[in-house]
């Protein structure tokens, strides 16, 4: 059974950094695109980036490059996004995805259940 | 990149039908076939019914459908069921370039089952 688990909710202080994670089983996780979507607290959805394990070939949508870093472990089946400097706009939930085809269009036919973010003073 | 257009929301009664239009440009909707759309229930994860523009997943209820037009593209959910109640949204490829790709979502549109 394929399964994206993401790690547990943050609260954060703006300025900090924060590294959230989800991890990949039931597939082979090199294989697979793995993107990150956000979601604000009672709005829609927004792509944020994607990243393929097998070579580590990161690309973002332009309205988030260079203020979150996407990353992975190949050998552990994990990818990660974190912030150097976290704002309270960041504050949202994020969930992992895993893009279905090695093409890269926007079927992600598996989510995870989300990591909700605060970030507040 | 602006959101894809799509109605705040729609509603209809048990059994009846409801279509959600999901409105972009020459640029994202209307140059590719590449448009998905998402089922999401409050509080948990969206779920894919529809990529590819007109195809469905595996295990995916033959009652959602969806075409495109030019640059609008639509979701029809047929013989419409209490379940169905939940947020939708459409989701386009937009282009790619060097470290970058664009997929572009809708606005999102809240389904009612009355």
């Amino acid at each position: 059974e394929v399964q994206l688990v993401q790690s547990g909710a943050e609260v954060k202080k703006p300025g900090e950094s924060l590294k959230i994670s989800c991890q990949g089983s039931g597939y082979n996780f090199d294989f697979h695109w793995i993107g990150w979507v956000r979601q604000m607290p009672g709005k829609g959805l927004e792509w944020m980036g994607n990243i393929y394990p097998g070579d580590s070939d990161t690309r973002y949508m332009p309205s988030f490059h260079g203020r979150v870093t996407i990353s992975a472990d190949k050998s552990i089946s994990i990818a990660y996004m974190q912030w150097n400097s976290l704002q309270a706009s960041d504050t949202a939930m994020y969930y992992c995805v895993r893009l279905r085809t090695i093409v890269t269009t926007p079927d992600f036919d598996y989510w995870g259940q989300g990591t909700l973010v605060t970030v507040s003073s | 990149q602006s959101a894809l257009t799509q109605p705040p929301s729609v509603s209809g009664s048990p059994g009846q039908s409801v279509t959600i239009s999901c409105t972009g440009s020459t640029s994202d909707v209307g140059a590719y076939d590449y448009v998905s759309w998402y089922q999401q229930h409050p509080r948990k994860a969206p779920k894919l019914i529809i990529y590819d523009v007109s195809q469905r997943p595996s295990g995916v209820p033959d009652r959602f459908s969806a075409s495109k037009s030019g640059d609008t593209a639509s979701l029809t959910i047929s013989g419409l069921q209490a379940e169905d109640e939940a947020d939708y949204y459409c989701c386009s490829y937009a282009g790619s370039y060097t470290r970058a790709i664009l997929f572009v979502f809708g606005s999102g549109t809240k389904v009612t089952v009355l």
